[in-house]
């Protein structure tokens, strides 16, 4: 079993303020890490797809990092919006027999006031 | 392009009965992953199918069994149901599997009864 642990569980910010998540996973066979946004009674939305270390990647005011040698990924929001509220999810995606599965976190919960 | 389709949304059985949930994935992608969601839980990964071959499975007891049809439709079963299999269940799709993306149905809210 693989622990993605997912910090902090909720988040209350001000519209306009920026913030940040964090995705914690095993350092050892990383194959890929996979960012989710996903709003009450919708389907999980794909944000990102990151494989290699260093990776930075960038959809409008949301970005993501990753470190796989030491086995974190950071989401950031940027001058976010009531439209952000959501559960972000990230998932960890290990090499060989378990390639087809993700390990997801419990998500991280963002309310944003207007 | 739709998306993936799951059937059907809400269901609600006594304890004891089986239950099938169907998902149509993205047209031409040929991996589909099962995944279930209780409260305060974790999505946990059930089983994945490609090709209609079972790739992986879960830590799930053999009540829970699915399978693929050659059109990449799959369908999941739980037999003999338990209080505790109230959950959400999400079925994804993609090409090939592997890093690339898995995109998510709305689910189906199963509950036990």
């Amino acid at each position: 079993i693989l622990n993605v642990e997912q910090s902090p569980q909720s988040l209350h910010v001000q519209e306009g303020d920026s913030t940040n998540f964090t995705c914690s996973f095993p350092s050892s066979n990383f194959y890929a890490l996979h960012w989710y946004r996903w709003e009450t009674a919708k389907s999980p939305e794909a944000l990102f797809v990151m494989t290699l270390n260093g990776d930075e990647k960038k959809k409008g005011r949301i970005s993501a990092t990753l470190n796989t040698k030491e086995g974190y990924s950071y989401l950031y929001i940027k001058g976010s919006q009531p439209e952000d509220s959501a559960t972000y999810l990230c998932a960890h995606r290990g090499r060989g027999s378990t390639l087809g599965r993700l390990y997801f976190g419990r998500g991280t919960q963002l309310t944003v006031w207007p | 392009k739709a998306g993936v389709t799951q059937t059907p949304r809400y269901l609600i059985k006594t304890r004891g009965q089986q239950v099938t949930l169907s998902c149509s994935p993205i047209s031409g992608h040929r991996s589909v992953s099962w995944y279930q969601q209780t409260p305060g839980q974790g999505l946990q990964f059930l089983f994945e199918y490609f090709s209609e071959t079972q790739r992986n499975k879960g830590n799930f007891p053999g009540r829970f069994s699915g399978r693929q049809f050659s059109n990449s439709r799959s369908e999941m079963n739980v037999s003999t149901l338990e209080l505790g299999d109230s959950a959400l269940y999400l079925c994804a799709s993609s090409f090939m599997g592997g890093a690339q993306e898995a995109f998510f149905g709305q689910g189906t809210r199963l509950t036990v009864v």
